[in-house]
């Protein structure tokens, strides 16, 4: 059961390089999210994503851009990095609880650990 | 924006003591769900609670949705060595929707 997976799994990246995090789910769900883990911050929503071909801003959504071609992935892209973007980030996806009122658990990712010099 | 105060931030604990933490909010929130982050891991789904005063389960793991709905409580009972890792409680920025806010973590450090 592969559940989510993120790609690659470690980058360094130097302050002005850009990259894409790559996140791939198998469950068939229709939300996907990006969070990412400071120490002593826990995680903090990025960018979200209802369904395909739509996206959202979270919480710290400056100096990030997502996409949503297909309903199984949901890519991250850092245009110009920041020291300050150093971090570990984690995609996740879930669908709703039938009820209609429940927030649904959240499946998450192994995490990807990028560091910018 | 809403925030989740984690408390303690950090337990050190012999194998076998019982845990307890809480997590707090300025906000009322009508869903508590607490994860747990193994090392080098995602945050898996511990429980879930939907209803104020709530008290639920999970093998050696009961947690509370508190009356005021600003609160919950997480006890770990009998510790082991598996039972540490980094414990978030998240709620939903709003209520039936799938975005969550996460508190700062308990880090849970056991010695055998």
């Amino acid at each position: 059961n592969a559940g989510v997976t993120q790609t690659p799994k470690f980058r360094v990246l130097k302050t002005g390089q850009s990259m894409t995090l790559l996140c791939a789910q198998d469950m068939n769900h229709e939300y996907m999210y990006w969070y990412r883990q400071d120490p002593g911050m826990g995680l903090r929503l990025i960018h979200y994503s209802v369904g395909e071909g739509t996206t959202a801003k979270g919480e710290v959504p400056d100096g990030y851009n997502v996409s949503r071609l297909k309903k199984q992935n949901f890519l991250l892209g850092l245009e110009s990095a920041a020291p300050s973007q150093t971090s570990v980030y984690f995609c996740a996806s879930s669908s709703p609880k039938p009820s209609g009122t429940r927030t649904g658990e959240l499946f998450f990712g192994e995490g990807s650990r990028l560091t910018v010099l | 924006g809403q925030q989740l105060n984690q408390s303690p931030q950090s337990m050190f604990i012999q194998e076998g003591e019982d845990v307890s933490m809480n997590c707090t909010s300025s906000s009322i929130f009508n869903t508590w769900l607490w994860y747990k982050q193994d090392p080098g891991e995602g945050p898996v789904l511990l429980i879930a609670l939907y209803k104020a005063g709530e008290l639920t389960s999970n093998g050696r793991l009961t947690a509370q949705f508190g009356i005021t709905r600003k609160d919950s409580f997480l006890n770990i009972s009998a510790s082991i060595p598996s039972d540490v890792g980094i414990y978030f409680c998240a709620g939903p920025l709003i209520q039936g929707a799938q975005k969550l806010v996460f508190g700062q973590g308990t880090r849970l450090t056991i010695n055998p």
